[in-house]
C-alpha cells in the first residue's frame, strides 16, 4: 500500500513569492491534515479536512495561507506571499477518519524562504 | 490545550546499549502515537498505543493512561536508531478530533 505522497520535497524561494505544496493521502483515508514543523520543534496542526470539508483551520494564518482538497482526495497548501518566518517543513498526514485514529505522515516539503 | 512533555531532550548511546524515553501528558487522552523522525525528516510510525504494552522487534512501548505517561524502550540500539523520537496525543480540548499535539522530541544519537 502506497504511503502519503508529497511534492516537492524541497523548495527555495525568495520572500514575497508564492509557493504551493501538494499532498496525496493514503487511499481510502477520509481525513487529511497539514502540519508545520519549525526547526527543533514538533509538528503543529495548520488545517484538518474531513473529506473535502475543512473542519479545523483555526491555526491557519489566513491572510497568506490557503488550502483546498478538491474531490476529497488530493490537497494543496498555498502561501502567498511567503515571508522569511515561513521557512519550515510542511507535513501532510492522513487517517481513516477524524478522531483518535492512527495518522500516517508523508515525507514533507522543506521550504526555505530567502 | 494538552501539554506533552518528553524526556530526556537529548540522549547519546553506544551501539548495543538500551534506553528508555518518556512521554508525559497533562490530561487524559484516548490515543498516543510514537514516531521516529529520521535524518531525512520522514516521520515513521512506531506505535499506536492508547494503553497497555506493545512490542515490535527491539522496540517496545507502554502507555499507562491513568497515570498520564508513556514509555518507549529501545534495546540493543543500532546506529540506524539515531534521529528524533516524538510522542503525540490528540488534543482532548478540540473534541473528538485527530488534532495531534506533539512533544518537543528526544534526539537520540547512537555511536558505533
Amino acid at each position: 500500500e502506497a504511503g502519503v505522497v508529497q511534492s516537492p520535497r524541497y523548495k527555495i524561494i525568495e520572500k514575497k513569492q508564492p509557493v504551493a505544496f501538494w499532498c496525496n493521502p493514503i487511499s481510502g483515508h477520509n481525513t487529511l491534515y497539514w502540519y508545520r514543523q519549525n526547526l527543533g520543534q514538533g509538528p503543529e496542526l495548520l488545517i484538518r479536512y474531513e473529506n473535502e470539508e475543512a473542519v479545523d483551520d483555526s491555526q491557519l494564518p489566513k491572510d497568506r495561507f490557503s488550502a483546498e482538497r478538491l474531490k476529497g482526495v488530493d490537497s494543496t497548501l498555498k502561501i502567498q506571499p511567503a515571508e522569511l518566518g515561513d521557512s519550515a517543513v510542511y507535513l501532510c498526514a492522513s487517517s481513516v477518519e477524524d478522531g483518535p485514529y492512527e495518522q500516517y505522515f508523508g515525507p514533507g516539503t522543506r521550504l526555505t524562504v530567502t | 490545550g494538552i501539554q506533552v512533555e518528553q524526556s530526556p531532550p537529548d540522549l547519546i548511546l553506544q551501539e548495543g546499549a538500551n534506553s528508555t524515553l518518556r512521554c508525559n501528558f497533562s490530561d487524559s487522552v484516548n490515543n498516543l502515537q510514537w514516531f521516529h523522525q529520521n535524518p531525512w525528516g520522514q516521520l515513521i510510525n512506531l506505535f499506536y498505543i492508547p494503553s497497555g504494552t506493545k512490542q515490535n522487534g527491539r522496540l517496545s512501548a507502554t502507555t499507562v493512561a491513568t497515570e498520564r505517561y508513556s514509555l518507549l524502550y529501545i534495546s540493543s540500539s543500532q546506529t540506524t536508531d539515531s534521529g528524533v523520537y516524538f510522542c503525540a496525543a490528540p488534543d482532548p480540548y478540540s473534541g473528538n478530533t485527530g488534532k495531534l499535539i506533539f512533544g518537543q522530541g528526544t534526539t537520540l544519537q547512537v555511536k558505533p
